[in-house]
């Protein structure tokens, strides 16, 4: 079945510092790939996605690019802020035409220092 | 603005109290999902609506059910809640159930003394 696979945290930097947060995944075909991110007792929001091999995903300074042939779609943003601590959730979803449950990876908490 | 509402926000309940969590949405989506979430853990899903058509998960626990009496609503009915059943309870929308986005609401934190 469908799997998405996070590097390990906790994950703690400085303020400014250069973020990566790995995701890689299994499925058929060409799924969605997304970026939820959790803050602090609140919901899920989507960060960003992308639908289609090679697309790059971007928001708040954010980037992912979704990679076939290495079935990836890491995380990076050039310099982060305190407010960008919270937990990072990378998920997929089957290809449209199939059912829409989501896929979730087990998440992974970014602590920003100032 | 649009947008997915849960209340309340925490709730506390005893063992074996029956207890309901309340969703509502107002993007006039047709699709509605419940999660749940444990600590450090990613959601999982428990099961959704399409319409008034139910599709539960088949490791959902015959303890948790659902109703959704109209478009806006949905409802997640837990009748006898363990210490297990302890977590952050996630109510999600989309449009449709292939090639659209999730909608997630701010979450129920459910406490079970």
């Amino acid at each position: 079945g469908d799997s998405v696979t996070q590097m390990e945290g906790p994950v703690t930097l400085s303020e400014e510092a250069f973020l990566t947060i790995n995701c890689t995944y299994t499925a058929t075909g060409y799924p969605s790939l997304f970026w939820y991110v959790q803050y602090p007792g609140e919901g899920l929001q989507l960060l960003l996605k992308a639908t289609k091999a090679d697309d790059k995903g971007s928001n708040k300074g954010f980037e992912a690019t979704y990679r076939k042939e290495t079935t990836s779609f890491h995380l990076e943003k050039g310099s982060v802020q305190v407010s960008d601590s919270a937990v990072y959730f990378c998920a997929l979803r089957p290809p449209t035409g199939a059912n829409s449950k989501l896929t979730f990876g087990k998440g992974i908490t970014l602590s920003v220092r100032p | 603005d649009a947008m997915v509402i849960q209340n309340p926000r925490y709730q506390v309940t005893q063992f074996g109290k029956p207890v309901t969590l309340s969703c509502s949405q107002t993007l006039n989506h047709n699709v509605m999902y419940w999660y749940q979430q444990k600590s450090s853990q990613a959601p999982k899903l428990l099961f959704h609506y399409y319409d008034k058509d139910f599709n539960n998960e088949a490791d959902t626990p015959d303890n948790f059910q659902s109703r959704r009496p109209n478009t806006s609503f949905c409802f997640l009915d837990i009748r006898s809640p363990g210490l297990g059943d302890a977590a952050m309870y996630l109510c999600a929308t989309s449009l449709r159930t292939t090639g659209h986005e999730q909608f997630f609401g701010p979450g129920t934190r459910l406490t079970v003394l």
